[in-house]
């Protein structure tokens, strides 16, 4: 039973529009929320994160949004350029279970220029 | 530049074969896991450690053992290799209480068993 979902397995942008990945989760007990971004051949490096306290953090290019009640978040990238191409999961996390990772099934973003 | 490197970064293996699969970091993490990534799937946890000797089971554990005598160092053991174990194994390692932050991975190991 995933407890992370991605229910879009891909998404194709182009160049200087949004991007805008969903992520739902049924474990109320996770108190952190996490992206992560994969190029073929490489690890997932970290990307942005939110606190379950907040319903929006911002990183530049990058946003964040939590829903809460929804059990929902979304990344919104604004621009995106060619070098988001990439796949996205999104990860959740919750004290009491020493903060390990619960990963979605990842999202392929296409940028086309 | 901080680093968790994994020894290979493509094996193939015969079906049946004992096959280790290294990792180690040089941040002094205490806690250290072993992932797989399967398309759809995306990762999947398979064991992880909070410290030297300790470790506990993920959601996968099944076909898999590991060992951790050091602390940057964690290996992941498929005791008799078989061929829906071929996969991206990703390692990855992070300090207690990086809830905000998560893990810095490997650049993974692609395995495949024939």
């Amino acid at each position: 039973d995933q407890q992370v979902k991605q229910n879009s397995p891909s998404l194709s942008v182009q160049e200087g529009r949004i991007s805008i990945l969903n992520c739902d989760y049924t474990n109320s007990m996770f108190d952190y929320f996490l992206w992560y971004k994969k190029y073929p051949a490489e690890g997932p490096t970290f990307l942005i994160s939110i606190s379950s306290i907040k319903d929006k953090n911002e990183d530049g290019r990058f946003t964040v949004f939590l829903n809460k009640s929804a059990k929902h978040l979304s990344l919104h990238i604004v621009p995106s350029q060619p070098g988001d191409s990439a796949v996205y999961f999104c990860a959740a996390s919750f004290k009491a279970a020493g903060n390990k990772l619960t990963f979605g099934g990842g999202t392929r973003v296409l940028v086309k220029p | 530049d901080v680093k968790v490197t994994q020894s290979s970064r493509y094996l193939v293996k015969r079906t049946g074969e004992k096959v280790f699969l290294e990792c180690v970091q040089d941040m002094d993490h205490e806690n250290m896991f072993w992932y797989r990534q399967d398309p759809g799937l995306g990762l999947r946890l398979i064991y992880f450690s909070y410290d030297v000797k300790m470790k506990e089971k993920g959601d996968i554990p099944e076909g898999y053992s590991v060992s951790r005598e050091k602390k940057e160092r964690f290996s992941l053991i498929l005791e008799s290799a078989s061929t829906n174990q071929t996969s991206m194994y990703l390692c990855a390692s992070s300090r207690p209480g990086t809830g905000s932050y998560g893990y810095t991975f490997g650049s993974g190991t692609r395995l495949t068993v024939v």
